[in-house]
């Protein structure tokens, strides 16, 4: 079965831009997540979604936001983009999203803010 | 959520059996441990998951005392393919996110 795709791969924008990027979880996935990875950081939560509602959210700015919709599909933006806003994005799907089910990642999107 | 601790790196050759243990002292009776693998510019990648005694598949083996304060994850006859960052999550069953720590930079030399 297909797997987690993200879309774009890679991007870059200027700062002030601002950027959206996708993902589509594994069929039958309800539970989306998403995650910040740079090289001082590591890899941080930034929220989970499931049936379209956000359970938990990690603690980042408000310029940064998501949304799911009902085929599970989830879209991730940041608003007023910051040069330290350049990472790889990550993102998850499950069954439930619980702990004790296996997440599957994707390829990641590589933003590059100039 | 309950804190990890693991080596930062780990060096090891073909053919060897690699052992990372990590420590979670204050996990709580509800958490789950789980091992991802990541490869450069790629996501994580689900190795194993246990509560507590041994859990094995085909790929490793995960070993939890019974008091659950640490874990350690086996990688039997490791390839040079195996060289990853191994990160070690614990988390109750109804928390909706990951919890990434620094992990273990494994290396297999030829």
């Amino acid at each position: 079965k297909a797997g987690v795709t993200q879309t774009p791969r890679y991007l870059i924008k200027t700062r002030g831009q601002q950027v959206t990027l996708s993902c589509s979880p594994i069929s039958g996935h309800r539970s989306v997540s998403w995650y910040q990875q740079t090289p001082g950081q590591g890899l941080q939560f930034l929220f989970e979604y499931f049936s379209e509602t956000q359970r938990n959210k990690g603690n980042f700015p408000g310029r940064f936001s998501g949304r799911q919709f009902s085929n599970s599909r989830s879209e991730m933006n940041v608003s007023t983009l910051e040069l330290g806003d350049s990472a790889l994005y990550l993102c998850a799907s499950s069954l439930t999203g619980a702990a004790n089910t296996e997440a599957f990642f994707g390829q990641g999107t590589r933003l590059t803010v100039v | 959520l309950a804190k990890t601790t693991q080596p930062i790196s780990m060096d090891s050759y073909e053919g060897q059996e690699v052992n990372i243990t990590c420590s979670h002292n204050n996990i709580a009776t509800n958490d789950y441990i789980t091992w991802y693998q990541q490869f450069p510019s790629q996501g994580p990648r689900f190795i194993i998951q246990g509560y507590k005694t041994k859990v094995t598949n085909e790929v490793a083996s995960l070993f939890i005392p019974a008091d659950r304060k640490s874990s350690t994850l086996s990688l039997p006859r490791v390839s040079l393919s195996d060289t990853a960052v191994y990160y070690c999550l614990v988390a109750p069953i109804n928390s909706y996110k990951l919890i990434f720590g620094s992990g273990t930079r494994l290396l297999v030399r030829p």
